[in-house]
Protein backbone atom coordinates (compact mmCIF):
# COMPACT_ATOMS: atom_id res chain seq x y z
CA UNK A 1 0.00 0.00 0.00
CA UNK A 2 0.81 3.78 0.19
CA UNK A 3 3.70 4.81 2.20
CA UNK A 4 4.06 8.09 3.35
CA UNK A 5 7.44 8.94 4.87
CA UNK A 6 8.26 12.68 5.93
CA UNK A 7 12.00 14.14 7.35
CA UNK A 8 13.13 15.23 10.00
CA UNK A 9 11.59 13.30 12.79
CA UNK A 10 12.38 16.09 15.13
CA UNK A 11 14.08 19.90 14.21
CA UNK A 12 14.95 22.56 16.95
CA UNK A 13 15.93 25.45 15.56
CA UNK A 14 16.61 29.17 16.89
CA UNK A 15 13.99 31.82 16.24
CA UNK A 16 14.61 33.96 13.33
CA UNK A 17 15.86 30.62 11.69
CA UNK A 18 14.53 28.96 8.90
CA UNK A 19 13.41 25.16 8.91
CA UNK A 20 11.83 22.45 6.04
CA UNK A 21 10.44 19.48 6.41
CA UNK A 22 9.85 16.88 3.23
CA UNK A 23 7.27 14.20 2.32
CA UNK A 24 8.34 11.68 0.38
CA UNK A 25 5.80 8.74 -1.12
CA UNK A 26 6.24 5.34 -2.53
CA UNK A 27 3.28 5.95 -5.38
CA UNK A 28 2.28 9.23 -7.10
CA UNK A 29 -0.70 11.03 -5.26
CA UNK A 30 -3.48 12.95 -6.65
CA UNK A 31 -3.08 15.74 -3.96
CA UNK A 32 -0.68 16.29 -1.08
CA UNK A 33 -2.69 17.97 2.38
CA UNK A 34 -0.69 19.73 5.26
CA UNK A 35 -1.36 19.85 8.63
CA UNK A 36 -0.28 21.69 12.08
CA UNK A 37 -0.85 20.15 15.59
CA UNK A 38 0.06 22.38 18.10
CA UNK A 39 1.26 20.35 21.31
CA UNK A 40 -1.41 19.15 23.06
CA UNK A 41 -3.99 19.94 20.38
CA UNK A 42 -5.30 18.24 17.44
CA UNK A 43 -3.74 18.24 13.90
CA UNK A 44 -5.26 21.38 11.79
CA UNK A 45 -5.43 21.76 8.04
CA UNK A 46 -3.34 24.43 6.60
CA UNK A 47 -3.00 23.56 2.79
CA UNK A 48 -3.70 21.20 -0.18
CA UNK A 49 -1.60 20.93 -3.48
CA UNK A 50 -3.29 19.36 -6.35
CA UNK A 51 -0.85 20.06 -9.30
CA UNK A 52 2.20 19.05 -10.17
CA UNK A 53 5.42 21.56 -9.50
CA UNK A 54 2.74 23.72 -7.91
CA UNK A 55 4.05 26.09 -5.34
CA UNK A 56 1.73 27.86 -2.64
CA UNK A 57 2.82 30.42 0.22
CA UNK A 58 1.00 31.61 3.69
CA UNK A 59 2.48 34.26 4.97
CA UNK A 60 5.99 32.75 6.25
CA UNK A 61 4.87 29.44 4.94
CA UNK A 62 5.96 28.12 1.63
CA UNK A 63 4.62 24.87 0.13
CA UNK A 64 5.67 22.85 -2.14
CA UNK A 65 4.63 19.67 -4.32
CA UNK A 66 7.16 17.70 -6.76
CA UNK A 67 6.89 17.61 -10.52
CA UNK A 68 6.38 13.60 -10.15
CA UNK A 69 3.98 14.36 -7.12
CA UNK A 70 5.73 11.75 -5.30
CA UNK A 71 7.04 14.23 -2.59
CA UNK A 72 6.46 17.71 -1.07
CA UNK A 73 8.18 19.95 1.05
CA UNK A 74 6.93 22.79 3.74
CA UNK A 75 9.74 25.71 4.24
CA UNK A 76 8.98 28.07 6.71
CA UNK A 77 11.12 31.02 6.56
CA UNK A 78 12.29 33.35 10.15
CA UNK A 79 10.71 30.77 12.45
CA UNK A 80 8.82 32.25 15.08
CA UNK A 81 7.57 30.40 18.91
CA UNK A 82 4.30 30.29 17.31
CA UNK A 83 4.86 27.99 14.73
CA UNK A 84 6.10 24.77 17.43
CA UNK A 85 3.82 21.85 16.57
CA UNK A 86 4.10 18.84 14.63
CA UNK A 87 3.58 18.80 10.69
CA UNK A 88 1.82 16.37 8.94
CA UNK A 89 1.67 15.53 5.52
CA UNK A 90 -1.38 13.55 3.88
CA UNK A 91 -1.42 11.70 0.73
CA UNK A 92 -4.98 11.15 -0.75
CA UNK A 93 -5.02 7.46 -1.54
CA UNK A 94 -7.83 6.84 -3.72
CA UNK A 95 -7.75 3.10 -3.47
CA UNK A 96 -8.09 2.87 -0.08
CA UNK A 97 -10.03 6.19 0.65
CA UNK A 98 -7.81 7.31 3.40
CA UNK A 99 -5.74 9.91 3.60
CA UNK A 100 -2.68 8.45 4.39
CA UNK A 101 -0.29 10.35 7.29
CA UNK A 102 3.43 10.93 7.50
CA UNK A 103 4.92 10.23 10.43
CA UNK A 104 5.03 13.86 10.68
CA UNK A 105 8.07 16.92 11.97
CA UNK A 106 8.27 18.00 15.28
CA UNK A 107 9.46 21.43 15.93
CA UNK A 108 10.69 23.09 18.68
CA UNK A 109 11.73 26.69 18.53
CA UNK A 110 14.00 28.47 21.19
CA UNK A 111 13.44 31.90 21.85
CA UNK B 1 -20.03 26.57 16.12
CA UNK B 2 -18.63 23.76 13.56
CA UNK B 3 -16.95 21.18 15.31
CA UNK B 4 -15.86 17.94 16.27
CA UNK B 5 -16.64 16.70 19.84
CA UNK B 6 -15.35 13.38 21.22
CA UNK B 7 -16.03 12.37 24.53
CA UNK B 8 -14.47 11.66 27.00
CA UNK B 9 -11.65 13.20 26.69
CA UNK B 10 -9.26 11.05 29.12
CA UNK B 11 -10.04 7.90 29.82
CA UNK B 12 -8.23 5.04 31.87
CA UNK B 13 -9.46 1.59 32.06
CA UNK B 14 -8.57 -1.84 32.83
CA UNK B 15 -8.03 -4.87 30.22
CA UNK B 16 -11.25 -6.46 28.67
CA UNK B 17 -13.70 -4.09 30.05
CA UNK B 18 -15.36 -2.77 27.12
CA UNK B 19 -16.29 1.28 26.26
CA UNK B 20 -17.04 3.26 23.55
CA UNK B 21 -15.68 6.53 22.43
CA UNK B 22 -18.08 8.77 21.09
CA UNK B 23 -17.98 11.24 18.46
CA UNK B 24 -20.32 14.17 16.62
CA UNK B 25 -19.84 16.47 13.81
CA UNK B 26 -22.15 19.08 13.19
CA UNK B 27 -21.17 19.96 10.05
CA UNK B 28 -23.46 17.48 7.82
CA UNK B 29 -19.98 15.46 6.64
CA UNK B 30 -20.97 12.48 4.85
CA UNK B 31 -16.97 11.45 5.56
CA UNK B 32 -15.84 10.16 8.78
CA UNK B 33 -12.94 8.40 10.35
CA UNK B 34 -11.11 6.99 13.54
CA UNK B 35 -7.30 7.19 13.82
CA UNK B 36 -4.69 6.49 16.64
CA UNK B 37 -1.60 8.57 17.35
CA UNK B 38 1.36 6.79 18.67
CA UNK B 39 4.96 8.34 18.97
CA UNK B 40 6.79 8.43 15.47
CA UNK B 41 4.38 6.68 13.69
CA UNK B 42 2.10 9.52 13.22
CA UNK B 43 -1.62 9.04 12.73
CA UNK B 44 -2.65 5.67 11.54
CA UNK B 45 -6.37 4.72 10.37
CA UNK B 46 -8.68 2.67 12.17
CA UNK B 47 -11.62 2.75 10.54
CA UNK B 48 -13.40 4.91 8.23
CA UNK B 49 -17.38 5.70 7.51
CA UNK B 50 -17.98 7.15 3.17
CA UNK B 51 -21.91 7.81 4.67
CA UNK B 52 -24.49 6.31 7.05
CA UNK B 53 -24.45 2.52 7.07
CA UNK B 54 -21.35 2.34 5.20
CA UNK B 55 -18.08 1.32 7.04
CA UNK B 56 -14.20 0.24 6.26
CA UNK B 57 -11.67 -0.98 7.69
CA UNK B 58 -8.81 1.38 7.56
CA UNK B 59 -4.63 0.28 8.32
CA UNK B 60 -5.19 -0.66 11.97
CA UNK B 61 -8.65 -2.08 12.70
CA UNK B 62 -8.14 -4.91 15.31
CA UNK B 63 -9.55 -4.77 18.29
CA UNK B 64 -11.98 -2.23 17.26
CA UNK B 65 -15.42 -1.33 15.97
CA UNK B 66 -17.72 1.06 14.44
CA UNK B 67 -20.90 1.84 13.60
CA UNK B 68 -22.71 4.95 11.72
CA UNK B 69 -26.45 4.72 12.43
CA UNK B 70 -26.70 8.83 12.00
CA UNK B 71 -24.85 11.09 9.69
CA UNK B 72 -23.43 12.99 12.52
CA UNK B 73 -22.65 10.38 15.08
CA UNK B 74 -19.39 7.60 14.64
CA UNK B 75 -18.79 6.15 17.83
CA UNK B 76 -15.18 3.58 18.25
CA UNK B 77 -16.02 0.36 20.59
CA UNK B 78 -13.11 -1.25 21.92
CA UNK B 79 -14.56 -4.60 22.71
CA UNK B 80 -12.10 -5.70 24.74
CA UNK B 81 -9.25 -2.74 25.21
CA UNK B 82 -5.57 -4.33 25.96
CA UNK B 83 -2.72 -2.61 26.92
CA UNK B 84 -1.15 -1.85 23.31
CA UNK B 85 -4.43 -0.02 22.70
CA UNK B 86 -3.19 2.94 24.84
CA UNK B 87 -2.79 5.71 22.36
CA UNK B 88 -4.38 9.33 21.51
CA UNK B 89 -7.59 8.78 19.21
CA UNK B 90 -9.06 11.23 17.54
CA UNK B 91 -12.38 11.15 15.17
CA UNK B 92 -12.44 13.72 11.92
CA UNK B 93 -14.60 14.37 9.51
CA UNK B 94 -14.98 15.82 6.03
CA UNK B 95 -17.54 16.89 3.72
CA UNK B 96 -16.80 13.53 1.26
CA UNK B 97 -13.67 11.99 0.90
CA UNK B 98 -11.83 12.65 -2.01
CA UNK B 99 -10.23 15.53 -3.76
CA UNK B 100 -10.17 19.08 -2.24
CA UNK B 101 -11.73 17.94 1.08
CA UNK B 102 -9.78 18.72 3.97
CA UNK B 103 -10.86 16.81 7.36
CA UNK B 104 -11.64 18.43 10.74
CA UNK B 105 -10.70 16.60 13.50
CA UNK B 106 -12.04 16.28 17.04
CA UNK B 107 -10.12 17.17 20.41
CA UNK B 108 -8.89 13.91 21.11
CA UNK B 109 -9.26 10.84 23.45
CA UNK B 110 -6.27 9.60 25.52
CA UNK B 111 -6.63 6.46 26.47
CA UNK B 112 -4.69 4.47 28.62
CA UNK B 113 -5.21 0.48 29.57
CA UNK B 114 -3.67 -1.08 32.31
Amino acid sequence: GQQVMQIPQYQHVQEGEDFTTYCNSSTTLSNIQWYKQRPGGHPVFLIQLVKSGEVKKQKRLTFQFGEAKKNSSLHITATQTTDVGTYFCAGLDTGRRALTFGSGTRLQVQP
Amino acid sequence: EAQVTQNPRYLITVTGKKLTVTCSQNMNHEYMSWYRQDPGLGLRQIYYSMNVEVTDKGDVPEGYKVSRKEKRNFPLILESPSPNQTSLYFCASSLRFGFSYEQYFGPGTRLTVT
